[in-house]
Formats: C-alpha cells, sequence, structure tokens
C-alpha cells in the first residue's frame, strides 16, 4: 500500500459525459502529480500540483482540468468524453526522491 | 523533451535464469532516475532513485546501476513473483514530472 488513495477504482460514462476523479496523497506531502495510462501510449504525464498551486503541465487536454484543495487532495475533470479518454488515470503524491502512485481509476468510455 | 527507451519490450525467463533490462535517456541534466514494478491493473510500484553515474541500488533480487546514458535493472535468480512490468523513469532538473519508458514486460516460469 503506498498511502496515496484514489476513488473511485472504476468508472463506466458515456460519450460527452463529465467525470470528476479524486486523489488523496501520502500524509505529509504536499505535491499531487496526474497521469493517463492507455494501451497505446504507455504512461503520459497530464499535470502537477504543489501546495495548492499548479507547478507543472503536461500534454492535458483542454477537456480535462485539475485542482488542488486546501487538504491537498486533488481532482481531476475530465469533460465532453470521447472513446479514446478510456484508460487508467493514476494519481502520484512525493517525498524526497520517491514518487509514490495510487492504485489508479479504471475511465471505460462507451 | 526528455526521452526514455527500454529494451527489450518482453522478456521470458526461467526461474533462475538471470537477466538485466535496459534504459537508455536522453535528458537535459537528470535529477533522478527512477525504476518502478507493475502488475497488470495496478499503480507503479516504486522501486529505486539513482542520482549520479556509477550509482548502484538493490533490493532483494533486483539491482539497478546508472550511467551516463543509460540505466540497467539486473534480475538475480528470478522467481515467478518477479513477472511484472518494469518502468524506467527520468525527471530532469527543469522540470517537476517523471517521462517514462514503455516499460519491459517480464515473464519468469517455474
Amino acid at each position: 500500500d503506498s498511502g496515496v488513495t484514489q476513488t473511485p477504482k472504476h468508472l463506466i460514462t458515456a460519450t460527452g459525459q463529465r467525470v470528476t476523479l479524486r486523489c488523496s496523497p501520502r500524509s505529509g506531502d504536499l505535491s499531487v502529480y496526474w497521469y493517463q495510462q492507455s494501451l497505446d501510449q504507455g504512461l503520459q504525464f497530464l499535470i502537477q500540483y504543489y501546495n495548492g498551486e499548479e507547478r507543472a503541465k503536461g500534454n492535458i487536454l483542454e477537456r480535462f482540468s485539475a485542482q488542488q484543495f486546501p487538504d491537498l487532495h486533488s481532482e481531476l475533470n475530465l469533460s465532453s468524453l470521447e472513446l479514446g479518454d478510456s484508460a487508467l488515470y493514476f494519481c502520484a503524491s512525493s517525498g524526497p526522491g520517491e514518487q509514490y502512485f495510487g492504485p489508479g481509476t479504471r475511465l471505460t468510455v462507451t | 523533451e526528455d526521452q526514455v527507451t527500454q529494451s527489450p519490450e518482453a522478456l521470458r525467463l526461467q526461474e533462475g535464469e538471470s537477466s538485466s533490462l535496459n534504459c537508455s535517456y536522453t535528458v537535459s541534466g537528470l535529477r533522478g532516475l527512477f525504476w518502478y514494478r507493475q502488475d497488470p491493473g495496478k499503480g507503479p510500484e516504486f522501486l529505486f532513485t539513482l542520482y549520479s553515474a556509477g550509482e548502484e541500488k538493490e533490493k532483494e533480487r533486483l539491482k539497478a546501476t546508472l550511467t551516463k546514458k543509460e540505466s540497467f535493472l539486473h534480475i538475480t535468480a528470478p522467481k515467478p513473483e518477479d513477472s511484472a512490468t518494469y518502468l524506467c523513469a527520468v525527471e530532469g532538473v527543469h522540470d517537476y514530472k517523471l517521462s517514462f519508458g514503455a516499460g519491459t514486460t517480464v515473464t519468469v516460469r517455474a
């Protein structure tokens, strides 16, 4: 158990819909990272927050947004969903020299 | 942009048959090179972080080494429970994210 929690574990929704994925970092970690993993793309960095502020942005679509709240949990919002958004979404949090991943949310868009 | 290439894509080993996985990288200033293990449908599990050429780290049957251009993950006398996908990632000094390779899927037969 990495100490990073993610909910829900599975999400099935239709094209055009909007979903919210939630992540709680390890106790004491200020950074939260979001990654997308699909079969053909591997693990792709989406966005990082540090203590409530956006710190780095990867290839995140404009339909996707995220935020980190004062209690340090983070939410990833995915809107206008397309079939190609089906993937595993991972959250990670980091301490010095280490980055720990949560169990992931499997999103299926039908 | 940081680039990570892992080889081979897949490796089938007999129990007890030692082998090595390769991770070649290009990055403008290495902050750290990370190795993870990932089981199907699960989040990546942190194994090692290496910071400078010549550094080595060990954990049970795994040993990671680092040069200026590549890293090796040596698996000594593997067991079936070592079967997994092993992921390599780099973090550059100008980044706040990990760039991942596609992984090497290791299968160990009893």
